[in-house]
């Protein structure tokens, strides 16, 4: 059963490019939640998604952000005219239900934008 | 808003001794307190976690101690090994909705052989 895969490892974009990260839940996962990580910083909780639903997107940015889990494929989270304040490293995480269970994270997309 | 504090950012302890990283929290409605290790390159892994009606949890050489009346709990590494070095992360939320918790900055935890 493999992890929580997410892709690409490393996204390099200039300013005003959109990024497209790339997260596929582990098996049997249903729920999907994004984070950010600047460096030297924790974790930032930006959505929660169940299939074809967003739950909780409390943590997105107003503009420029947006997240979707599709019925089929994986989660996408989109960043469109990136900032150099956007470079990070983005974790997805999964989960099989929302209450009293283990999240299992992704390796994270670290993206520079330049 | 949840604030969540966590000293020390960093740490370095002899192979076999003890560590202790705190943490703190300022809503008293938070009820989920867990613990993620962070090695390089990788995500977080959850490591051990608390809920609020307990005030100690204990899994081999980890251990976690909540204090809910001054908002603050523990995490204690016991008989430290090279292979605990990494950076660990305290986070506080509810445990009845999702994953949105707010995580503290960090501390990075060095053993040294």
């Amino acid at each position: 059963n493999a992890g929580v895969m997410q892709n690409p490892r490393h996204l390099v974009r200039r300013r005003g490019q959109e990024a497209r990260l790339r997260c596929s839940p582990m098996k049997g996962h249903s729920h999907v939640y994004w984070y950010r990580q600047l460096p030297e910083e924790g974790l930032k909780f930006m959505v929660y998604l169940q299939k074809e639903n967003i739950i909780d997107e409390s943590g997105m940015p107003k503009e420029r952000f947006s997240a979707e889990f599709p019925k089929e494929g994986p989660s996408i989270l989109r960043i469109q005219q990136v900032v150099r304040g956007d470079s990070a490293a983005y974790f997805c995480a999964s989960s099989p239900t929302q209450m009293n269970t283990e999240a299992f994270f992704g390796q994270g997309t670290r993206l520079t934008v330049v | 808003g949840e604030n969540v504090e966590q000293h020390p950012s960093t740490l370095s302890v002899q192979e076999g001794d003890s560590a202790v990283i705190k943490c703190t929290y300022s809503d008293s409605a938070s009820n989920y307190f867990p613990w993620y290790k962070q090695e390089l390159g990788k995500g977080p892994q959850l490591i051990i976690d608390i809920r609020s009606n307990v005030g100690e949890k204990k899994d081999q050489r980890i251990a976690v101690t909540l204090n809910k009346t001054a908002k603050h709990f523990s995490l204690h590494i016991t008989e430290t090994q090279p292979e605990d070095s990494a950076v660990y992360f305290c986070a506080a939320g509810s445990d009845n909705y999702g994953q949105n918790f707010v995580f503290g900055p960090g501390t990075r935890l060095s053993v040294l052989p």
